[in-house]
């Protein structure tokens, strides 16, 4: 069974609207990791956060943790074609550094 | 600071060849290192992680093995290559001490 869902699986959205996607887990999370990946390439680093009910933000992209821990958002405030790719999540869900993945989601940004 | 490099890019093999993928990181010291494979529909699965050399912990039984003879240099490989190999391979690092892991180029691999 897959340990995080991600949603939608695909997005597309014209260029300067916003988008949230989400990451959801049934287990309580240690920690919870958001990367992007453009097809082909490995996947960057984008935030990590680890606190129930935290936020971060880098650039026009905002990242968020649920209270409980178990579920997660990722909001893109005037998305630009650079936002394109897949986004995954990564969560460490036994304390191990060892990180399990959703299947991502796949966002086009239409110029 | 610190760079992950993985070589080759691309390869393919016909199906029963050996494989031997290279990853090495520059940059820091006593990383914990990582072999993910990334199949089309079956999202990012982990292979392997080390936490030092000569440490290796198998995360699922497969076709497949990994190395580390160096702290920064992580090597995975085959006997004999299966169709069921063929996906994208990535490396990756992570600081012992934090969560997150930095990851490399990753190789596509193709078996025939």
């Amino acid at each position: 069974s897959q340990e995080l869902e991600q949603s939608p699986q695909s997005l597309i959205v014209q260029e300067g609207k916003n988008l949230t996607i989400n990451c959801t887990s049934s287990k309580t999370l240690y920690g919870l990791y958001w990367y992007k990946q453009k097809y082909g390439e490995g996947l960057i680093f984008l935030m990590m956060l680890q606190k129930g009910g935290e936020e971060k933000s880098h650039e026009k992209i905002t990242a968020k943790l649920d209270e409980k821990k178990q579920q997660s958002s990722l909001h893109i405030t005037a998305s630009q074609p650079s936002h394109a790719g897949i986004y995954l999540c990564g969560a460490d869900i036994n304390g191990n550094n060892r990180l399990a993945f959703g299947k991502g989601n796949q966002v086009v940004v239409i110029p | 600071s610190q760079t992950i490099h993985q070589w080759p890019a691309t390869l393919v093999q016909p199906v029963g060849s050996p494989l031997s993928l290279e990853c090495t990181v520059e940059g820091t010291s006593n990383p914990n290192l990582y072999w993910y494979r990334q199949a089309a529909g079956r999202g990012l699965q982990l292979l392997f992680y080390s936490v030092g050399i000569g440490q290796i912990s198998s995360e699922v039984p497969q076709n497949l093995s990994a190395s580390r003879p160096q702290d920064r240099q992580f090597i995975l490989s085959s006997k004999k290559l299966l169709l069921s190999d063929s996906g994208f391979y990535l490396c990756a690092w992570g600081a012992a001490a934090r969560g997150e892991q930095f990851f490399g180029p990753g190789t596509r691999l193709t078996v025939l």
